[in-house]
């Protein structure tokens, strides 16, 4: 089993509606993040949160919100879904303490969530 | 805001060629990631590096540190039709008001030809 589990992996739906994505992990972490990738775009910061009662907006968070249940469940949902937040979405886990050989900031995905909105 | 600039963003070659690529900033990382990712999949980790100057091998790929901790580079000898894929390089911070957060270049699209 995925130690990053996303769920839907992939869901199409009409403009207005509300959508959540859910991220489940079994890796013990500290920190969950949501990207959004768009060809030629990279991965882009919607959300993260270090731990269960910190949440805190990335670059491109309007239009998006997001609940952290527990340490293990992250999801990101969009209250009125619009067609250019069609894209391919990923969560990701990060452990937060710094081990030898300096491997902080490693990051960990989920296989992604495609959404289309029409 | 930190940018990471990746270059070349499409890159085909043959099987057996060397390729090069480059991921620079203009910002001071604390480490840098490389992932690779497939159609269909997440990015998956390669390697961290976290040392200016530092050289990581990982089979045929060569991953190079700038000595500024500004950029990188992923050197990859004889490409086979399995190197194909999606890199990413990915620029982190352990503290400051962008800890924890890593910033992404736009990818390079690298398809290797048999």
């Amino acid at each position: 089993d995925a130690d990053v589990t996303q769920t839907p992996r992939n869901r199409i739906t009409k403009t207005g509606k509300r959508i959540m994505l859910e991220c489940s992990q079994t890796k013990g972490h500290d920190r969950m993040y949501w990207y959004r990738q768009d060809p030629g775009l990279g991965l882009r910061l919607i959300y993260y949160s270090f731990d269960v009662k910190d949440i805190n907006k990335g670059e491109i968070s309007d239009g998006y919100s997001v609940s952290r249940q527990a340490q293990a469940k992250f999801s990101l949902s969009l209250e009125s879904a619009i067609p250019n937040q069609t894209a391919l979405y990923f969560c990701a886990t990060s452990d937060r303490r710094v081990l030898a050989g300096g491997n902080t900031g490693e990051l960990f995905f989920g296989e992604g969530s495609r959404l289309t909105v029409l | 805001t930190q940018l990471l600039e990746q270059s070349p963003q499409f890159l085909s070659i043959q099987e057996g060629e060397n390729l090069t690529v480059y991921c620079n900033s203009s910002s001071v990382f604390s480490s840098l990631q490389w992932y690779r990712q497939e159609p269909g999949e997440g990015p998956v980790l390669l390697v961290t590096v976290v040392t200016g100057g530092e050289v990581k091998k990982l089979k045929r790929l060569t991953f190079q540190f700038g000595d500024a901790r500004k950029d990188s580079s992923l050197h990859i000898t004889a490409a086979q039709p399995g190197d194909t894929g999606l890199y990413l390089c990915a620029g982190s911070q352990f503290g400051g008001t962008n800890a924890g957060k890593s910033t992404f270049g736009d990818g390079t699209t690298l398809t290797v030809k048999p």
